[in-house]
C-alpha cells in the first residue's frame, strides 16, 4: 500500500508570511498531483508534476517534485487569506488509475 | 466541457435511515467514478470505485453500498444508516494521471 504523509496538518500563519508544506512517502510515484480545497467544497486540483526534480510554478505557489519521485514541496510566498484552506496531495501509481491522496495541510492566513 | 453533479448538498437523516446520494458527470464516456468520505478538515478516504456499468470494487469494508445503473451514474446508499456514517460524502470522476474533477459534496450528518 502506497502511503503520502503530509506536514504540518495545521498552519495558521499571518498575511504576507512564506510557507511550505511537505508530502512524503517511501514509495515511488508515476507523478504527484496538488489540490486545494475550501470549506463545504470538493478538492480541486492546482497543479500535476511528473518528473524528478520538476518545479512548477503558480503565481505566488512553487511546486517540486523530489528527484526519486516519492515526495513533494508546496511553497507560497506572501500567503494572502485567500490561500486559507486545505491543501491535498494525491500520487498516482504505477497503475496510473488511482490516486492516494495524504492526509492534507489546513492552511489559515490570518489579515 | 465536462460537469459533475452531486446532490443534496446537505442531508439530515436518523439513525436506522436508508441513504442514497446521487453523482452524474455530463460531457466524458465511461468515466472511472470514485466516491470518497472525508472527516472534518482532513484526508479523502475511498470508499468505492467503477471502471464501468455494474462494475464496483469496495476499498473499505463498511455499512455502505454503491451502484452504477447506467455510464454516467454513480449512486451511494446504505439500507440503514449509523451514527459513524456522518461525514462529507464526495463524488468524483477522472483517472489518476490526469487528475481528478470532484462533486461540491454532500454534508451527511445522521442524528
Amino acid at each position: 500500500t502506497q502511503l503520502l504523509e503530509q506536514s504540518p496538518q495545521f498552519l495558521s500563519i499571518q498575511e504576507g508570511e512564506n510557507l511550505t508544506v511537505y508530502c512524503n512517502s517511501s514509495s515511488v510515484f508515476s507523478s504527484l498531483q496538488w489540490y486545494r480545497q475550501e470549506p463545504g467544497e470538493g478538492p480541486v486540483l492546482l497543479v500535476t508534476v511528473v518528473t524528478g526534480g520538476e518545479v512548477k510554478k503558480l503565481k505566488r505557489l512553487t511546486f517540486q517534485f523530489g528527484d526519486a519521485r516519492k515526495d513533494s514541496s508546496l511553497h507560497i510566498t506572501a500567503a494572502q487569506p485567500g490561500d486559507t484552506g486545505l491543501y491535498l496531495c494525491a500520487g498516482v501509481g504505477n497503475a496510473g488509475n488511482m490516486l492516494t491522496f495524504g492526509g492534507g495541510t489546513r492552511l489559515m492566513v490570518k489579515p | 466541457s465536462q460537469t459533475i453533479h452531486q446532490w443534496p448538498a446537505t442531508l439530515v437523516q436518523p439513525v436506522g435511515s436508508p441513504l442514497s446520494l446521487e453523482c452524474t458527470v455530463e460531457g466524458t464516456s465511461n468515466p472511472n467514478l470514485y466516491w470518497y468520505r472525508q472527516a472534518a478538515g482532513r484526508g479523502l478516504q475511498l470508499l468505492f470505485y467503477s471502471v464501468g456499468i455494474g462494475q464496483i470494487s469496495s476499498e473499505v469494508p463498511q455499512n455502505l453500498s454503491a451502484s452504477r445503473p447506467q455510464d454516467r451514474q454513480f449512486i451511494l446508499s446504505s439500507k440503514k444508516l449509523l451514527l459513524s456514517d456522518s461525514g462529507f460524502y464526495l463524488c468524483a470522476w477522472g483517472t489518476g494521471g490526469g487528475g481528478y474533477t470532484f462533486g461540491s459534496g454532500t454534508r451527511l450528518t445522521v442524528v
